[in-house]
């Protein structure tokens, strides 16, 4: 079957650390994966889009990888902040022009 | 960058009633908007694909004479719950795509529908 997995434990870290968010997918075969932030009550902020054909793509603090062979993309903040404490969700589009979501992973970044 | 607002951002309803709920893309034109349902500590599910001028694809297991999608015009989409029910409760959130990327989808804030 189909499925988008993040770690469902939330993630704890300290502030100025990097945070690393994993995305794992089976069965698709994504043209390209997205990152979005989320705060409670609110909607999905867009972050990052890497492509199939794209390793790596940065913004500012954020990084993202995309393996198509071990069908896995990670999100890395560096010097993270308490700000960016939210949560994160990857998103794939398999080829339909929908995005599936994954749960999402907590992140909490204290001072 | 594009912003896409929801109206209302919080509605309690009685169970029966209906609820109408407005996505606008502000400061682009959207030819096509999703609706997206969310329990707490879920993700984001499809719920249906809306395109301007015609009729919306629900994804398995939505009913569409239930969740009213209407795409009338290239900023606006509404989705209305009828004769709501207490499991309706849910954070409802749209998205549109911008033609100019269309890879990207931008979502409005979301609205907290609390049937009673």
């Amino acid at each position: 079957s189909q499925k988008i997995e993040q770690n469902s434990e939330a993630l704890n870290i300290q502030e100025g650390k990097t945070a690393t968010l994993t995305c794992n997918y089976t069965n698709y075969s994504p043209a390209y994966l997205q990152w979005y932030r989320q705060d409670p009550g609110r909607g999905p902020v867009f972050l990052l889009l890497i492509r199939e054909n794209e390793k790596e793509k940065r913004k500012e603090r954020l990084k993202v990888t995309f393996d198509t062979t071990l069908k896995q993309s990670l999100f890395h903040i560096t010097a993270s902040q308490p700000a960016d404490s939210a949560t994160y969700l990857c998103a794939l589009d398999p080829r339909g022009g929908k995005l599936i979501f994954g749960q999402g992973t907590e992140l909490s970044v204290k001072p | 960058g594009a912003v896409v607002s929801q109206h209302p951002s919080r509605v309690i309803c009685k169970s029966g009633t209906s609820v109408k709920i407005e996505c606008r893309s502000l400061d682009f034109q959207a030819t096509t908007m999703f609706w997206y349902r969310q329990f707490p500590k879920q993700s984001l599910m499809l719920m249906a694909t809306s395109n301007e001028g015609s009729k919306a694809t629900y994804e398995q297991g939505v009913e569409k004479d239930k969740f009213l999608i209407n795409h009338a015009s290239l900023t606006l989409s509404t989705l209305t719950v009828t004769s709501a029910h207490p499991e309706d409760s849910s954070f409802y959130i749209c998205s549109a795509r911008d033609g100019a990327t269309p890879d990207t989808q931008y979502f409005g804030p979301g609205t907290r529908l609390t049937v009673l």
